[in-house]
């Protein structure tokens, strides 16, 4: 079974900061999908970035961008130059590649933005 | 395009009763997941549904069950509730099968007393 460890409960950043979220995850397949989700105090989860194992070079969307280690297991979120609606949990999340839609989720990273 | 949509959102219920959630889609969509998301546990899988067929299920009692009309449309019910059913009940859709991103509703705050 695959599994998801986000080992940062809580991070802080300043605002116009960058921060990097960590994640890493267990797998024994070579075709997947990673995810960071966004969830704020709304409560809706967001989609903040995807990226796909076979590609090698790493996702980047607007000022956030992922560090992907396949070999390592390792998948972290950097936001560059932090922002107040950035504040919320974040999620990193894996789904398999093989017809099964499930989503497999770390436990979060409830991310701070100090003014 | 209107995003995945829940209802109701927000649920108080007695233990012993019954519930259901609905959840439409994306236009379009047509696989359907649902998790429960809950401070202990976190987000866990409760199962997904393509072409009105369960096709995977999380490891919960029968007492969750499902089902998706022929509109895409999902709900979920609750039998015999139970105070740890409390949680957060998150409905998410994709294109099809396979496809790569689920995007999900605002959820459905369940709270048994």
């Amino acid at each position: 079974a695959q599994t998801v460890t986000q080992s940062q409960p809580e991070m802080s950043v300043q605002e116009a900061e960058t921060v990097t979220l960590s994640c890493t995850y267990d797998t024994s397949e070579s075709d997947y999908y990673l995810f960071w989700y966004k969830q704020p105090p709304s409560r809706q989860m967001i989609l903040v970035i995807r990226q796909e194992a076979y590609k090698q070079q790493n996702a980047t969307e607007n000022r956030f961008s992922v560090n992907f280690q396949k070999a390592a297991k390792s998948f972290s979120l950097k936001i560059s130059d932090s922002q107040l609606g950035d504040a919320a949990m974040y999620f990193c999340a894996y789904r398999s590649n093989f017809g099964n839609e499930k989503l497999t989720f770390g436990t979060g990273t409830r991310l701070t933005i100090i003014p | 395009k209107a995003g995945v949509t829940q209802t109701p959102r927000y649920l108080i219920k007695t233990r012993g009763q019954q519930v259901t959630l609905s959840c439409s889609p994306i236009s379009g969509h047509r696989s359907v997941s649902w998790y429960q998301q809950t401070p202990g546990q976190g987000l866990q899988f409760l199962f997904e549904y393509f072409s009105e067929t369960q096709r995977n299920k999380g490891n919960f009692p029968g007492r969750f069950s499902g089902r998706q009309f022929s509109n895409s449309r999902s709900e979920m019910n609750v039998s015999t509730l139970e105070l740890g059913d409390s949680a957060l009940y998150l409905c998410a859709s994709a294109l099809q099968l396979g496809t790569d991103t689920q995007y999900f509703g605002p959820g459905t705050r369940l709270t048994v007393l």
